[in-house]
């Protein structure tokens, strides 16, 4: 079964860092891959996703995600952080076939003055 | 409507009543899920409608947790005899016909409370 692990619960940088937010996930054939944040009694926004082609994708708001095969990673980052970007980040994993998509834990970022 | 559209946004019910939670994907979409999210358990799963074909249920919780979803649009979470542990934010989600990686859009989600 697909299965998808954020390392850290809970990050926090200073503003203007750089944001690092970590996925794993456990297939043997690369799925569908997507980063979605919640902002605070929001639903879920859609960052950026990994379908097929190139490795680094680029999201919104300047984030961007990139794609090892070999390490089964798909780890977001933002070169440096604005407060606005406080929120909770989801890393989301669907098999090739068109089914649910199956959630990591959630990593809540907090960007400190 | 331009996104999919949760009601109510937020539910209070005494244990032990049935509450209905409604979703409206956006137009078009065929795929439609539920999650639900409940604190420190992430996105819990709960069931995947397809166009025609038989939902995915395996993760509904327990037989108390129901869904339908007529003329493959609106959808109806239902929960009977609800229990505290019910209280959670339920999240309905819809995507487009096509392949695995189109995304899966959401609505804001319904805050459900049992006291």
């Amino acid at each position: 079964a697909q299965s998808v692990t954020q390392l850290g619960s809970h990050v926090s940088v200073s503003e203007g860092a750089l944001v690092l937010l970590r996925c794993n996930y456990s297939s043997s054939v690369p799925p569908y891959l997507f980063w979605y944040v919640q902002y605070p009694n929001q639903g879920l926004q859609l960052l950026l996703k990994y379908t097929t082609g190139a490795t680094l994708v680029k999201g919104i708001n300047g984030f961007e995600a990139e794609f090892k095969k070999s390490e089964t990673s798909f780890h977001l980052t933002k070169p440096s952080a604005h407060m606005s970007d406080a929120a909770e980040y989801f890393c989301a994993a669907r098999p090739g076939s068109a089914r649910q998509l199956t959630f990591g834990s959630g990593t809540q970022l907090t960007v400190l003055p | 409507g331009a996104g999919v559209s949760q009601s109510p946004s937020n539910k209070v019910t005494e244990k032990g009543k049935d509450v209905e939670l409604r979703c409206d994907p956006i137009s078009g979409h065929t795929a439609l899920y539920w999650y639900r999210q409940s604190l420190g358990q992430g996105l819990e799963f709960l069931i995947y409608f397809q166009g025609n074909s038989a939902p995915d249920k395996s993760g509904l919780p327990s037989d108390r947790f129901s869904a339908e979803r007529t003329g493959g649009s609106v959808s109806t979470l239902t929960i009977q005899r609800t229990q505290q542990e019910d209280s959670a934010v339920y999240l309905c989600a819809s995507s487009s016909p096509g392949q695995g990686g189109t995304e899966a859009f959401f609505g804001q989600g319904t805050r459900l409370t049992v006291v």
